[in-house]
């Protein structure tokens, strides 16, 4: 079945520690995306990539960084600088184009919960 | 600035009981617009995407439309099961573009 995997599904992040979440994809996608939820708030662009070795940042970016080194695999390591880290971060993937429009498809997310 | 707004927040019906969710939006140009539906602590599951106003989609008690300025989802005779928090997104007409979301309406169907 194609889809797009996240782990794990709970994550506790110590003060002063970097944290990793993992994203995977098998749709054959090429753009990728991480966001982050907060309650009563929209979802918030971190980071985003368009192609293998590439990648953007979005919105809120601060404290956190990425890399794009497979097709299938973006992860997030969120730093001991994002100070505000409790959220529940959504992975996503889409084909990438700049003339139509390009749904994107959400992994189960990851909650990140400081100790 | 793309600004999406979502109305309203929270909403609540009773089984079988007809209504419709708003999306507002103030776009340059629109390439898309998308609905998601989410439940708790799991992903957004996407629904349907309008690319130009007049268009409607359907799905089961789904209902989505497009104007100009705003999307509507209708649902009709509402189950239970039906019971999550329904999201818009749109995308500009404007090279490769990133959404941007609304802040989510949260339905509630009571049996």
């Amino acid at each position: 079945d194609g889809g797009i995997t996240q782990s794990p599904k709970y994550l506790f992040r110590k003060e002063g520690q970097n944290v990793t979440l993992s994203c995977e994809q098998n749709l054959n996608h090429d753009a990728m995306y991480w966001y982050r939820q907060d309650p009563g708030q929209g979802l918030r662009l971190i980071y985003y990539s368009q192609i293998v070795n590439d990648f953007q940042k979005g919105d809120i970016a601060e404290g956190y960084s990425v890399s794009r080194e497979k097709k299938e695999s973006f992860p997030l390591t969120v730093t001991s600088a994002q100070k505000n880290p409790t959220a529940f971060y959504l992975c996503a993937s889409s084909t990438y184009t700049t003339s139509e429009q390009e749904t994107q498809y959400f992994g189960p997310g990851t909650r990140l919960l400081v100790l | 600035e793309d600004q999406v707004t979502q109305s309203p927040e929270a909403l609540r019906l009773q089984e079988g009981e007809s209504s419709s969710l708003n999306c507002s939006y103030t776009v340059s140009g629109l390439r898309g617009l998308f609905w998601y539906r989410q439940d708790p602590g799991k992903g957004p599951e996407f629904l349907f995407t309008l690319y130009s106003a007049g268009e409607e989609k359907e799905k089961e008690r789904l209902k989505a439309t497009l104007t100009k300025k705003e999307s509507f989802l209708h649902i009709t005779a509402p189950k239970p099961e039906d019971s999550a928090t329904y999201l818009c997104a749109v995308q500009v007409n404007s090279g490769y573009s990133t959404l941007t979301f609304g802040k989510g309406t949260m339905l509630l169907v009571s049996p």
